[in-house]
């Protein structure tokens, strides 16, 4: 599985915008980049996953850059319980397939 | 999306004394569940993944002796940690994958082993 790298954490004001960035540059034309979030003492969240274009639901939009090296999570309107840690992760889509986690970046929403 | 339970959700058990963690796929038929392990601040390790009907597979550095994994039904698998120690204190997290349905994996809720 590609590795990825993603900011330890980040700071966001309420109601704003969080846009969250995962870099992915060895990222294999097979495999997508997926988000979870994992809200303190949970089990983690599936948020959203995508292959090349830009995804969007109503949790979130997920723009991928065109080399497919890096990719963007965004919360349009964040809001208190949307503190977490995010997790981006790189595989194929085989939901059978192991999930790694990285170490994630830690969102603070603060009022 | 799907939903995923676990059993207990939390337990303390003292040193030496085995504890069973229960996952479930209640709406769903779960061929494949992954077993987690997540100590404070840290991010969740893999422990092994467990397919319906056949041996579970461990990832490097963990015990299969010591983390028996039973994947008996496609909603059950279960996790047992035998002779638990203090340093088996962890917060056990199981999710399940299907083929041909989702694509995504669901997450249980966590079970917060507390060894004495």
């Amino acid at each position: 599985d590609a590795k990825t790298t993603q900011p330890p954490s980040m700071d966001c004001a309420e109601g704003r915008a969080a846009n969250l960035p995962c870099n992915h540059s060895t990222i294999s034309g097979n495999e997508y980049v997926y988000w979870y979030r994992q809200i303190h003492s949970q089990g983690p969240q599936y948020i959203i996953h995508g292959l090349k274009n830009n995804e969007t639901n109503e949790m979130a939009s997920l723009i991928i850059t065109e080399d497919r090296k890096s990719s963007t999570l965004i919360l349009p309107h964040a809001t208190l319980r949307d503190t977490a840690v995010y997790y981006c992760i790189v595989r194929v889509s085989y939901n059978t397939d192991k999930l790694i986690f990285g170490t994630g970046t830690r969102l603070q929403v603060f009022p | 999306g799907a939903v995923v339970s676990q059993h207990p959700s939390r337990v303390i058990c003292k040193s030496g004394t085995s504890v069973k963690i229960e996952c479930r796929s209640l709406d769903f038929q779960a061929t494949t569940m992954f077993w987690y392990r997540q100590f404070p601040k840290k991010s969740l390790m893999l422990m092994a993944t467990s397919n319906e009907g056949s041996k579970a597979t461990y990832e490097q550095g963990v015990e299969k002796d010591k983390f028996l994994i039973n994947h008996a039904s496609l909603t059950l698998s279960t996790l047992t940690v035998t002779s638990a120690h203090p340093e088996d204190s962890s917060f056990y997290i199981c999710s399940a994958g299907t083929q041909g349905g989702f694509d995504e994996q669901f997450f249980g809720p966590g079970t917060r082993l507390t060894v004495l």
